[in-house]
């Protein structure tokens, strides 16, 4: 089966500028996260998405948004671009639900953003 | 978040087993724990989940001490394809990973 797709692989954006990153989950999973890889902090969560909607979200400024379509594709949002913002941003999808259950999570290759 | 920690780096020969250590002294009883490996420039790659019970599938072994303070991913037969970096992390009620250091896995020929 396919897996995540993320789009695009690779992005230059100039400081202040915005830009907006889209994440295609694997068909029937409902849960959609991201996160955001440097070689300084790691990876670190930003949000998660379930049925359209932002179940929990991480420790970073209002400049990064995402949203959730009925087809439970993802995209995010970085306004503003920092120099700071340059990194790996991943997306995660999983079956995701409501129970206790947990189920692993398949990551997407990613796409590299450097703001210059 | 709960925390768990790990050894920075381990070295493993090619064809030998390999057990990766963690703590996680502060887990909840809800927490489960994931072992994610990542290899250069790839996302994440899940290995292994579990919550209570020893855990087992085609890419290793998950032994989850009975106080759940620690757990060891055990990769039976280590092969090139193997060295990664290893995360070991605990998943609350909050649907989130919270990714620390991990570990570097080597595996010499």
């Amino acid at each position: 089966k396919a897996g995540v797709t993320q789009t695009p692989r690779y992005l230059i954006k100039t400081r202040g500028q915005q830009v907006t990153l889209s994440c295609s989950p694997i068909s029937g999973h409902r849960s959609v996260s991201w996160y955001q890889q440097t070689p300084g902090q790691g990876l670190q969560f930003l949000f998660e998405y379930f049925s359209e909607t932002q179940r929990n979200k991480g420790n970073f400024p209002g400049r990064f948004s995402g949203r959730q379509f009925s087809n439970s594709r993802s995209e995010m949002n970085v306004s503003t671009l920092e120099l700071g913002d340059s990194a790996l941003y991943l997306c995660a999808s999983s079956l995701g639900g409501t129970g206790r259950q947990s189920d692993g999570y398949t990551f997407g290759s990613g796409t590299r953003l450097t703001v210059v | 978040d709960a925390k768990t920690t790990q050894p920075n780096s381990m070295e493993s020969n090619e064809e030998e087993p390999v057990h990766l250590p963690c703590n996680h002294s502060t887990i909840s009883g809800t927490d489960y724990i994931h072992w994610y490996r990542q290899l250069p420039s790839q996302g994440p790659e899940y290995v292994i989940h579990g919550l209570t019970s020893n855990v087992n599938n085609r890419m290793a072994s998950l032994a989850i001490a009975e106080d759940r303070k620690s757990s060891t991913l055990i990769l039976h037969r280590a092969t090139l394809r193997d060295a990664a970096v290893y995360y070991c992390i605990l998943q609350g009620d909050d649907y989130k990973l919270s990714f620390g250091a991990g570990t570097t896995v080597t595996v010499r020929a």
